[in-house]
């Protein structure tokens, strides 16, 4: 357990809507990561941070923002949803330089109807 | 730049049969490569690294991996299936030079099936 959890774990919403979640950390970890997970896409990099307002774009990150204000939150804004941000949302944490492996948090289920 | 290709999305065992998934990647450095294994409705799970020390890894649950770098490939290996194994695996580059961000970049999957 690396000490992730992610919430709401599941949601529903309608288009148009903007949305929020919220990843939290309790071991006070440098980097984290937001994905997204389709089926047969794998997992795909939305945005990340490597510090406390230190943020950069993965490779899907149209669509969405993230903020961390504090080390141990890094939150996901949806400012709009749309139907094709239906997905399982994965944050993750890495240790530091010297550790790639990341750790995954529990996931949240977001349909957007 | 970092790719994974997973060359199956589906392999299914029999229960005590051996388990081959098959991963070959692309990456501009020397790499760190990783498994994950993701049961249904479950987070994503750290199985093995490989961090250019030993080339052949051993993970948990009996699973182990083997870098070739000749033919650029990492795959996984078990033994002896278990039912318990069935579940979706991921393998994963990460760019390890010149970069301290750390991104990974995952292939789509093997679904692994385990029969009675």
């Amino acid at each position: 357990d690396a000490g992730i959890t992610q919430s709401p774990r599941h949601k529903v919403t309608e288009t148009g809507t903007p949305v929020t979640l919220r990843c939290h950390q309790t071991e006070n970890h440098r980097y984290m990561y937001w994905y997204r997970q389709d089926p047969g896409h794998g997992l795909r990099l939305i945005h990340y941070s490597y510090g406390v307002k230190d943020t950069d774009k993965g490779e899907v990150s149209d669509g969405y923002s993230v903020s961390r204000s504090k080390t141990e939150d890094f939150l996901l804004t949806l400012e709009s949803a749309t139907s094709s941000q239906t997905s399982v949302y994965f944050c993750a944490i890495r240790e530091g330089e010297g550790h790639n492996e990341q750790f995954f948090g529990p996931g949240t289920r977001l349909t957007v109807l | 730049a970092q790719s994974v290709t997973q060359l199956d999305s589906h392999v299914s065992v029999s229960e005590g049969t051996p388990v081959l998934l098959r991963c070959n990647y692309s990456s501009s450095y020397s790499p760190s490569l990783f498994w994950y294994v993701q049961h249904p409705n479950k987070g994503l799970q750290l199985l093995l690294k490989y961090t250019s020390a030993a080339t052949l890894v051993k993970g948990i649950n009996g699973f182990e991996a083997e870098f070739k770098k000749s033919e650029t490939s990492f795959h996984l290996t078990k033994p002896s299936a278990h039912m318990s194994d069935a579940a979706e695996y991921f393998c994963v580059v990460s760019d390890t030079r010149g970069s301290t961000l750390g991104r990974l970049y995952f292939g789509r999957g093997t679904q692994l099936t385990v029969w009675p």
